[in-house]
């Protein structure tokens, strides 16, 4: 069955330092990959997307990159800021169908000044 | 205007209770979503609406009713709910659901609690 997989342990980490979150999935062909940011009792914040044929995105202070063949997405986060905790949900669109994102259940960041 | 906005922001029912969800966008989007989000659980899709009709029900029980007035009104009524329905419940848009990037556009979610 299709799985998609992100630490369920939060990750904390020291202000100023990168923060690396990881994404994995099992039995999915995505053409596409998208990032959220999720604060508590909100709705989650579209951050980036990679398609199948990038390596890697770029976007101020954050990078995604995208490897189909160990089927894994890395979310880096340099300079990491205390404003910058909050749950950080992968989401995979497949190609040949509707494209509706389905979710990953997010990694837990915390950012300790 | 780039905002998902949905009332109200809590609900509590009772499992006999009639109550709807609203949702809007002006964004111009042609596609609307509702998930339903439990505690460290991921968005689960329920329905979407691609230019005003229902296009996709994920086998979601009746007593959940959507409704798309127009294309920037999206409603979710509930009805004889189960207190294992309580979970934060977001409405989303993108410009159109069958395009590669989709980018959702939550709002801010109605927290509901079924007693």
């Amino acid at each position: 069955s299709q799985k998609i997989e992100q630490n369920s342990e939060a990750l904390n980490i020291q202000e100023g330092k990168t923060a690396t979150l990881t994404c994995n999935y099992t039995n999915y062909s995505p053409a596409y990959l998208q990032w959220y940011r999720q604060d508590p009792g909100r709705g989650p914040v579209f951050l980036l997307l990679i398609r199948e044929n990038e390596k890697e995105k770029r976007k101020e202070r954050l990078k995604v990159t995208f490897d189909t063949t160990l089927k894994q997405s890395l979310f880096h986060i340099t300079a990491s800021q205390p404003a910058d905790s909050a749950t950080y949900l992968c989401a995979l669109l497949a190609s040949g169908g509707s494209y509706i994102p389905t979710f990953g259940r997010g990694t837990s960041l915390i950012v300790h000044p | 205007d780039t905002e998902v906005t949905q009332t109200p922001k809590h609900l509590v029912m009772g499992m006999t209770n009639k109550k709807s969800l609203k949702c809007e966008q002006h964004m111009g989007h042609r596609a609307m979503y509702w998930y339903k989000q439990k505690a460290k659980k991921p968005p689960e899709l329920m329905f979407v609406y691609s230019y005003e009709k229902l296009s996709i029900n994920e086998s979601v029980p009746s007593r959940f009713s959507p409704e798309c007035p127009n294309s920037s009104l999206l409603n979710l009524h509930l009805h004889a709910l189960q207190p294992e329905d309580s979970a934060l419940y977001l409405c989303a848009s993108s410009q159109e659901g069958a395009s590669g990037n989709n980018e959702q556009f939550f709002g801010p979610g109605t927290r509901l609690t079924v007693l």
